[in-house]
């Protein structure tokens, strides 16, 4: 199956800096990548979504990449806070019904 | 809150028991999954219902049976579990296939001693 890497697998950044999570993938066929956050003890909570179709989207402090040549996309994080630690997961569906996840990123803020 | 409700939170189970969790939501998805989370892992897609039909198995062992008796409720029947099947279970619905964006609940913590 197609394999989505991740990294970091952790990072620590002080609050009010930028935060930024990189996925690649082998496959081609994907047309649809989310990135989940998942706070501790909780299930896993879309946060910002890109199609195919699109370079980049922004919301407020999140941003997302995508480089279909390059075949990697980016989640950023600017003005990190106290709320912004957690575990944070991209993913893509390849073709098929299924969404691969990577591997994910525990993300802490260090007040 | 979430929109996905699941019971219980937590589980603790022998391997001779027979149990069941059970998965709610009613934002009006067509599709349902049960995902397996494992500690510092992501959650690996076990089964997906569509329509209330089942889709995708992921060759998972007999052990675990899905049911969906209506558009709104997801189950998942346990019977003798293993404890490696210790984990976080994790149901999701969308509104169609897996296209769009999933909604979790919170999980159900099984313990198989």
């Amino acid at each position: 199956g197609e394999n989505v890497e991740q990294h970091p697998s952790t990072l620590s950044v002080q609050e009010g800096d930028s935060a930024v999570i990189k996925c690649t993938y082998s496959d081609s066929a994907s047309n649809y990548f989310p990135w989940y956050k998942q706070e501790l003890g909780k299930g896993p909570q879309l946060i910002i979504d890109i199609r195919s179709n699109v370079g980049e989207k922004k919301d407020q402090r999140i941003a997302v990449t995508l480089n279909k040549t390059a075949k990697h996309f980016s989640l950023h994080i600017t003005e990190t806070q106290p709320e912004d630690s957690a575990v944070y997961f991209c993913a893509g569906n390849f073709g098929n019904e299924k969404l691969t996840f990577g591997t994910g990123t525990r993300l802490t803020i260090i007040p | 809150d979430t929109e996905v409700t699941q019971t219980p939170k937590h589980l603790v189970m022998g391997m001779t028991n027979k149990k069941s969790l059970k998965c709610e939501q009613h934002m009006g998805h067509r599709a349902m999954y049960w995902y397996k989370q494992k500690a510092k892992k992501p959650p690996e897609l076990m089964f997906v219902y569509s329509y209330e039909k089942l889709s995708i198995n992921e060759s998972v062992p007999s052990r675990f049976s899905p049911e969906c008796p209506n558009s709104s409720l997801l189950n998942l029947h346990l019977h003798a579990l293993q404890p490696e099947d210790s984990a976080l279970y994790l149901c999701a619905s969308s509104q169609a296939s897996q296209t769009g964006e999933l909604f979790f609940g919170e999980g159900s913590r099984l313990t198989v001693l």
